[in-house]
């Protein structure tokens, strides 16, 4: 089942300009991730926040973790035409299940 | 390494058909799985091996039959698809350390089911 929605579904944007993706969630969690998809093909890991964790940078990333909202964002800045992809939060539940649950995803198009 | 490969990249199958997908890892992992992904949907989990045993099944129908050989290989075995079965199969791998997880994922076999 489904333990993220990612708001917006999808967002269109000009190159430079910033990006923001959020992510709501329903149980306590060890960790949150996100995760780019270019059309049709695997996703490719971006960035881990732990629970314990509020902020956190990569590059042109930044990831923000509320656990008691139970909310994340992911933000990019400066974008560009490759940031064109889908973005997937997933979840690691609090569980010892060793899975992740993925959001709904956010398509990111980047207008050049 | 850490790449995640992928066979076959396509695949097209009659209901009566038996193909596999296969899935290899060099990175020592110890963690692999098969999701499966329909268009513009987040990927699904249908199966979890942990050290080369099935630790999560998720109620995955038995037409799916998935095989870990080592720990390097994994292996999802079709038989009598339904064409509501065509979706992207996406397998994974992670170290499996227990501490926090990062998964590695392949490039994905399109199967469509006629």
């Amino acid at each position: 089942s489904q333990q993220g929605e990612e708001d917006p579904q999808a967002l269109s944007i000009q190159e430079g300009e910033n990006a923001t993706m959020n992510c709501s969630y329903k149980t306590s969690i060890n960790n949150l991730q996100w995760y780019r998809q270019n059309s049709g093909r695997g996703l490719v890991h971006l960035i881990l926040i732990r629970s314990n964790e509020r902020e956190k940078h990569s590059g042109r990333l930044r990831v923000t973790l509320d656990t008691s909202k139970k909310s994340s964002s992911l933000l990019i800045t400066a974008s560009r035409a490759a940031d064109t992809a889908s973005y997937f939060c997933a979840t690691d539940l609090l569980t010892g299940r060793r899975a992740l649950t993925f959001g709904s995803g956010t398509r990111l198009q980047v207008q050049p | 390494d850490t790449e995640v490969t992928q066979t076959p990249k396509h695949l097209v199958m009659g209901m009566t058909n038996k193909k596999s997908l296969k899935c290899e890892q060099h990175m020592g992992h110890r963690a692999m799985y098969w999701y499966k992904q329909k268009a513009k949907k987040p990927p699904e989990l249908m199966f979890v091996y942990s050290y080369e045993k099935l630790s999560i099944n998720e109620s995955v129908p038995s037409r799916f039959s998935p095989e870990c050989p080592n720990s390097s290989l994994l292996n999802l075995h079709l038989h009598a698809l339904q064409p509501e079965d065509s979706a992207l199969y996406l397998c994974a791998s992670s170290q499996d350390g227990g501490g926090p997880d990062t998964q590695y994922f392949g490039p994905g076999t399109r199967l469509t089911v006629l």
